[in-house]
């Protein structure tokens, strides 16, 4: 059985702050790793993706992948209420589907 | 505009009835996929198709079909069979390999 693992939360962070979401995964041949950000009773929304160790950078957000580690974070620096959310990660290998972890709901007090 | 349209958006089924949630999209993509989500769960997979006239089960196929008769569309049936209908239905589409999927605006099914 493929799983994704992820603190359920809630992560509580200032405004301003980092917040810091993690994600372990048990399939090795996972080849595709993502990040959405759902907000209550709408669809999920794609934030990243990351295929290769290492980070990834796309404005305020930071993904992080450790394959040797079976790890993927996401960092979301300057943290916003508008960023408060479910963050749902999200792994992939060719011809099959995502499997997703059961999120983690951030919320970004001001 | 390009993206992938569900509907119904809210849905009502009484008990014992088959009731089908409509998916379409105009991207070209290849692959298409069907989640359930229940509240304060992530999504779990029901059934994907790679292709047309193919599909796979999820982890969660029982009491659901599919049908893929066309490359824009992904109908998903929910039967009888299926013992606790109620949640948030989300049809997602992508390129087949390694890419993200997108999502529709989901169908919320309540049994009544």
């Amino acid at each position: 059985q493929k799983e994704v693992e992820q603190n359920s939360g809630p992560l509580s962070v200032p405004e301003g702050a980092i917040a810091s979401l993690n994600c372990t995964y048990s399939d090795r041949g996972s080849q595709s790793f993502f990040w959405y950000r759902q907000y209550s009773g709408k669809s999920p929304e794609l934030i990243m993706f990351i295929y290769s160790n290492g980070d990834k950078e796309d404005g305020r957000f930071t993904a992080q992948l450790n394959k040797a580690s079976q790890y993927v974070s996401l960092l979301i620096r300057d943290s916003q209420p508008s960023d408060s959310a479910t963050y749902l990660c999200a792994v992939k290998q060719a011809g099959t589907a995502l499997i997703f972890g059961k999120g983690t709901t951030l919320s970004v007090s001001s | 505009d390009g993206g992938i349209t569900q509907s119904p958006k809210y849905l009502f089924r009484k008990e014992g009835q088959n009731v089908t949630l409509s998916c379409e999209q105009n991207l070209n993509h290849d692959a298409m996929y069907w989640y359930r989500q229940d509240p304060g769960q992530g999504l779990r997979l029901i059934y994907y198709s790679q292709i047309v006239n193919d599909f796979q089960k999820g982890d969660i196929a029982e009491g659901y079909s599919v049908s893929r008769e066309k490359k824009e569309s992904f109908p998903l049936t929910v039967t009888s069979a299926q013992k606790n209908p109620t949640a948030f239905y989300l049809c997602a589409s992508s390129l087949t390999g390694r890419t993200e999927a997108f999502f529709g605006q989901g169908t919320r099914l309540t049994v009544v």
